[in-house]
């Protein structure tokens, strides 16, 4: 497609469940980033990839988060043992060069909302 | 440490007036600014990114101006139309990198007829 997709768009697991959400970036497009987006807050970051290489991952709130993007395209953002405070809009953005080269906008997609019960 | 300023409180203007958004920020001295737009339930969406030896830089409706001394950015619509209704968000790049960004949490803006 022609823009960043997120799936699935809506999560719905119980306090403890392992959720798995996914991230389709733009073709071609170099650098992926992770955000958590409290309501009524800005994006906050997450984790930062280069290709397949994870250079940043210092925005994660604990261990339980995990991010992969083994082909360098699409990627998944896993929580383990979630909790309550896990609830929240998770966005995924791509953008076509590597960050700090060109200062490239980043293209985001319309997020995961995650509900933790 | 650093951080960004928007006024948290909604916006609300008449369509055809000239809306101004403020994003302050403090203990940075970034390299470029980016604004975004967001709607309800969407992602952010790009609008414009101003650098450090820009004073200003327009793009239809929309005017950014960036003060490095102030430590402030403005946001301008002009001629604001219903549509233009949304969440705007500035970002800065974290200090000592380029490969992250820090949102302000965003100013919403409702333009009425």
């Amino acid at each position: 497609g022609a823009g960043v997709s997120q799936s699935p768009r809506y999560k719905v697991a119980k306090r403890g469940q392992d959720v798995a959400l996914r991230c389709d970036p733009i073709s071609g497009h170099v650098s992926l980033f992770w955000y958590q987006q409290a309501l009524g807050q800005g994006p906050e970051f997450l984790t930062y990839f280069q290709n397949e290489a994870q250079l940043d991952k210092s925005g994660l709130p604990s261990d339980r988060f995990f991010a992969e993007r083994p082909e360098g395209s699409v990627s998944t953002l896993k929580i383990q043992r979630t909790q309550q405070e896990d609830s929240a809009v998770y966005l995924c953005a791509s953008s076509l060069v590597r960050a700090g080269y060109s200062n490239q906008p980043q293209h985001f997609g319309d997020g995961t909302r995650l509900s933790i019960l | 440490s650093q951080k960004i300023e928007q006024n948290s409180e909604a916006l609300n203007i008449q369509e055809g007036k000239t809306a101004t958004l403020t994003c302050n920020y403090t203990n940075y001295s970034p390299a470029y600014l980016q604004w975004y737009r967001q709607d309800p339930g969407r992602g952010p969406v790009f609008l414009l990114l101003i650098r450090e030896n820009e004073k200003e830089k327009r793009k239809e409706r929309l005017k950014v101006t960036f003060d490095t001394t102030l430590k402030q950015s403005l946001f301008h619509i002009t001629a604001s139309q219903p549509a233009d209704s949304a969440t705007y968000l500035c970002a800065l790049p974290f200090t000592g990198t380029a490969s992250k960004l820090t949102f302000g949490t965003g100013t919403r803006l409702q333009v009425t007829l």
